[in-house]
């Protein structure tokens, strides 16, 4: 079984409409990140959680709105999509601490493709 | 703001050929530098993740390099096959772990 999973992974949903992607964790990282990638861009962040009493904005927050359940699951929102957050969604996980500033290895889960009509 | 660019946004070469994927950052102050490989309808797989003080990581038919006081990364690939057709992505790791990306260069390898 995989270690990040997305659900769902095709969705399309209309404007103004409200959804919930979701993500889960069997690594046992503390880290969980969204992303969101369009065509010919790179992966942009979107929120960060550092533990489950943890959220942060990322770089395009803006439309978007995060749960952090428990440890394993980090859940995104679209409150009311548009057509522009049409895009390939990614989960990813970390484990924690930067001691001796030792970098953690982010691990992506396969993506969510969400079309907004 | 950093920005990671990398050229070209699409390669296709023969079978059996070496050839090198570009990558630059506009700031030098980063942890580290990774590459991903992206194929289409699954996740990112990393490749390389070359510290902040390495000059360069070797992983069988792959070996990257980066030069941090030019903002620049390379990723060699020796000895092409059709295998390797995919979407290669570098980042760049800042502060609180959060990566910024390439936007990508997509690489065809012909039979």
């Amino acid at each position: 079984d995989a270690d990040v999973t997305q659900t769902p992974r095709n969705r399309i949903t209309k404007t103004g409409k409200r959804i919930m992607l979701e993500c889960s964790q069997t690594k046992g990282h503390d880290r969980m990140y969204w992303y969101r990638q369009d065509p010919g861009l790179g992966l942009r962040l979107i929120y960060y959680s550092f533990d489950v009493k943890d959220i942060n904005k990322g770089e395009i927050s803006d439309g978007y709105s995060v749960s952090r359940q428990a440890q394993a699951k980090f859940s995104l929102s679209l409150e009311s999509a548009i057509p522009n957050q049409t895009a390939l969604y990614f989960c990813a996980t970390s484990d924690s601490g930067l001691a001796g500033g030792q970098y953690y290895e982010q691990y992506f889960g396969p993506g969510t493709r969400l079309t907004v009509t | 703001k950093q920005e990671v660019t990398q050229i070209p946004a699409a390669l296709s070469v023969p079978e059996g050929e070496n050839l090198v994927l570009n990558c630059s950052f506009t700031d030098s102050a980063i942890y580290n530098l990774q590459w991903f490989r992206q194929d289409p309808g699954k996740g990112l797989t990393s490749l390389l993740l070359i510290q902040s003080s390495q000059r360069e990581q070797t992983s069988g038919r792959l070996n990257a390099s980066l030069d941090k006081s030019s903002g620049r990364s390379t990723l060699y690939i020796a000895a092409s096959q059709p295998g390797d057709s995919a979407t290669y992505l570098c980042a760049v790791v800042q502060g609180a772990q959060k990566l910024v990306f390439g936007q990508g260069t997509r690489l065809t390898i012909n039979p």
